[in-house]
């Protein structure tokens, strides 16, 4: 299994460009999520899906949507970026709320 | 849920145990004590998790007082690959809803193994 993967690893972006970040896991897993991390803090949830056509705003979703179409995919797609969106991203997936595995991390610049 | 506090920092010496401590003093009845690190710039990872009893997989030991305010989590013998910033998480766990299953992340405590 190759687990929680996640591309692009980096991109940089000009303010009021968009872009999707895509997520991907093949433990068929229910519970989906994305988070970011800002620099020196921890993850904040942005977005969870608990099955494919169900998604959920986290604490900061404002800037960002998801989708989720089937059980393996979720992509979050920013719209008009921002410099406050720079940040790492995190997608995870869970079966049951138990423990989450989580992806390498997409690292956003935005200029 | 529950919020913990950490030590910022911790450093041990390589080979032997690391203590982490977590207090969770407002924990309710019902929420679990979750362990996991994050390497530099890595995703997290799970280590551990507990109610109240005391439990040990492979890669560490979590020890729950009785009254369950605090939490330990012990690496017996530290190693170098052990270095990252570890976070310990009090929440509900159980199916009633993708919200309960959310992790919310602190700024953990920071250890360093050296050598």
């Amino acid at each position: 299994n190759a687990g929680v993967t996640q591309t692009p690893k980096f991109r940089i972006l000009k303010i009021g460009q968009s872009m999707t970040l895509q997520c991907t896991q093949d433990m068929n897993h229910n519970y989906m999520y994305w988070y970011r991390q800002d620099p020196g803090m921890g993850l904040k949830l942005i977005y969870y899906s608990v099955g494919a056509g169900i998604t959920d705003k986290g604490e900061v979703p404002n800037g960002y949507n998801v989708s989720r179409s089937t059980t393996e995919d979720f992509p979050l797609r920013l719209e008009l970026a921002a410099p406050s969106q720079t940040s790492v991203y995190f997608c995870a997936s869970s079966y049951a709320g138990a423990e989450q595995f989580f992806g390498p991390g997409t690292r956003l610049t935005v200029l | 849920d529950a919020k913990t506090t950490q030590p910022p920092s911790m450093d041990c010496a390589e080979g032997r145990a690391a203590n982490l401590p977590c207090n969770h003093s407002t924990i309710s009845g019902n929420e679990y004590v979750y362990w996991y690190r994050q390497i530099h710039s890595q995703g997290p990872q799970y280590i551990i998790h507990g109610l109240k009893n005391n439990e040990t997989n492979e890669m560490a030991s979590l020890i729950i007082t009785e009254d369950r305010k605090s939490s330990t989590l012990i690496l017996p013998h530290a190693t170098l690959r052990d270095t990252a910033v570890y976070y310990c998480i009090v929440r509900v766990a159980g199916r009633s809803g993708g919200s309960n299953y959310k992790l919310t992340f602190g700024k953990g405590t920071l250890l360093t193994v050296n050598p």
